[in-house]
């Protein structure tokens, strides 16, 4: 069974620093990655995702993630906050079909 | 291009009504599913088609029903809505294998009183 433990529901970044968001999880076969974005009162939207190959992955909107098997983690980051990075964030996992499984989700907040 | 269309986006309902949220994709997607969001909890499955004319339970599907009468459609239902079905529901579609990832639709926001 695939679970998703993210670390932190609330976080609080400056403009222009580090975003980091984690998130680990457990399957019991290699698993496909998936980090969401969502906005206030919208749906939500694929940032990026790991199925194979590079374990270093570029998304949208300037985010990245990092596959790591032996820490079983997939780490969403951004160099640099941008105000309309305000969203909450959503890691995914899925055992090579077609069922999601979902964190609880990190909230992030920017500061002017 | 829409890609996954729900309707309504809002609704308030009374105890003990009945009610059912649509789902529309257009992108020839064999799996949907519906979650449901709540505060501090992420998404959570309630149910999930495979194709047309199946279905399937998912994590939480105690008070809802589902159809998928059509490829393109997947109904959920509340036959007799209590306050704890209070969330904001989520459509989603994908590909066979899910390697994609989801769809999802915009969401529906339900309040039961």
């Amino acid at each position: 069974a695939q679970s998703v433990t993210q670390l932190g529901s609330h976080v609080s970044v400056s403009e222009g620093a580090l975003v980091l968001l984690r998130c680990n999880y457990s399957s019991s076969v290699p698993p496909y990655l998936f980090w969401y974005v969502q906005y206030p009162n919208q749906g939500l939207q694929l940032l990026l995702k790991y199925t194979t190959g590079a374990t270093l992955v570029k998304g949208i909107n300037g985010f990245e993630a990092e596959f790591k098997k032996s820490e079983t983690s997939f780490h969403l980051t951004k160099p640099s906050a941008h105000m309309s990075d305000a969203a909450e964030y959503f890691c995914a996992v899925s055992e090579n079909d077609y069922k999601l499984s979902f964190g609880a989700g990190t909230t992030v907040t920017v500061r002017a | 291009n829409a890609g996954v269309t729900q309707t309504p986006k809002f609704r308030v309902l009374k105890t003990g009504q009945s009610m059912t949220l649509l789902c529309a994709q257009d992108m020839n997607h064999e799996y949907m599913y519906w979650y449901r969001q709540d505060p501090g909890m992420g998404l959570r499955l309630i149910h999930y088609s495979v194709g047309e004319g199946t279905t399937a339970k998912g994590e939480v599907p105690d008070g809802y029903n589902v159809s998928r009468l059509k490829k393109q459609n997947f109904l959920l239902g509340l036959e007799s809505a209590a306050p704890s079905q209070t969330s904001v529901y989520f459509c989603a579609s994908s590909h066979v294998n899910g390697i994609h990832g989801y769809t999802f639709g915009s969401g529906t926001r339900l309040t039961v009183v």
